[in-house]
């Protein structure tokens, strides 16, 4: 079945720095959506990504879609500590119901 | 606008018993989605419902696990005879045309 994979796992920064996580898939997706869950709080949806090659800006955060619609990125520029928790993506092929990535934790370090 | 409702927050049973856990969607929200959560993991698909129909159960275990949507009232995850390894986060999300999910706030359930 389709798995979606994230790395890294764990990321530790200094708050200031930037950190990016990753996401592949084992299929071609019709769209990704990357989540945000706080610790002992529930996802909350950022941003979905249809078109290929597509780059969407959110203040901070950047999401990349590639090319091949199998792998998507996200990109946080100077890490505050309001960034902490973990990031999610999730893709959908057709109609299927969305598959998690298994997340990426980020710690912010003041 | 009152978002996506789960009770109960926590739920404590031991193990045989049976779990039940609701969720209400946002309003004029017709799709419910339930998904699995186990510390350090991510949220694993078990069944997308709407009213009155399962639409795709194909992450849900054949035993033991049953969940609803009825023309009335909550969706309801029910969990019959529930062992150890039950106990998870367990996640409700709804969307109005299965596009971008909104989540409830989940139950932990801790089986005993």
């Amino acid at each position: 079945g389709q798995q979606v994979m994230q790395i890294p796992q764990y990321q530790h920064v200094q708050e200031g720095e930037d950190f990016t996580t990753y996401c592949n898939s084992s299929t071609t997706l019709s769209n990704i959506q990357w989540y945000k869950q706080r610790p002992g709080g529930h996802p909350v949806f950022l941003i979905q990504l249809v078109k290929s090659g597509e780059v969407k800006k959110q203040k901070r955060l950047t999401f990349q879609f590639g090319e091949a619609k199998k792998n998507s990125s996200l990109h946080i520029t100077a890490t505050q500590t309001t960034d902490v928790g973990t990031y999610f993506c999730a893709g959908r092929t057709g109609n299927t119901p969305l598959v998690f990535g298994k997340g990426t934790r980020l710690s912010v370090i003041a | 606008n009152a978002g996506v409702m789960q009770n109960p927050r926590h739920l404590v049973r031991r193990r045989g018993q049976e779990a039940r856990l609701r969720c209400s969607p946002m309003k004029g929200h017709s799709h419910v989605y339930w998904y699995r959560q186990l510390p350090e993991e991510g949220l694993k698909f078990m069944v997308y419902l709407q009213k009155e129909n399962i639409i795709d159960e194909s992450g849900m275990p054949k035993e033991r696990f049953s969940a609803e949507f009825p023309k009335e009232g909550p969706s309801i995850l029910r969990i019959q005879q529930v062992v150890r390894g039950d106990s998870a986060a367990y996640f409700c999300a709804s969307s109005p045309i299965g596009e971008k999910l909104f989540f409830g706030s989940g139950t932990q359930l801790s089986v005993l």
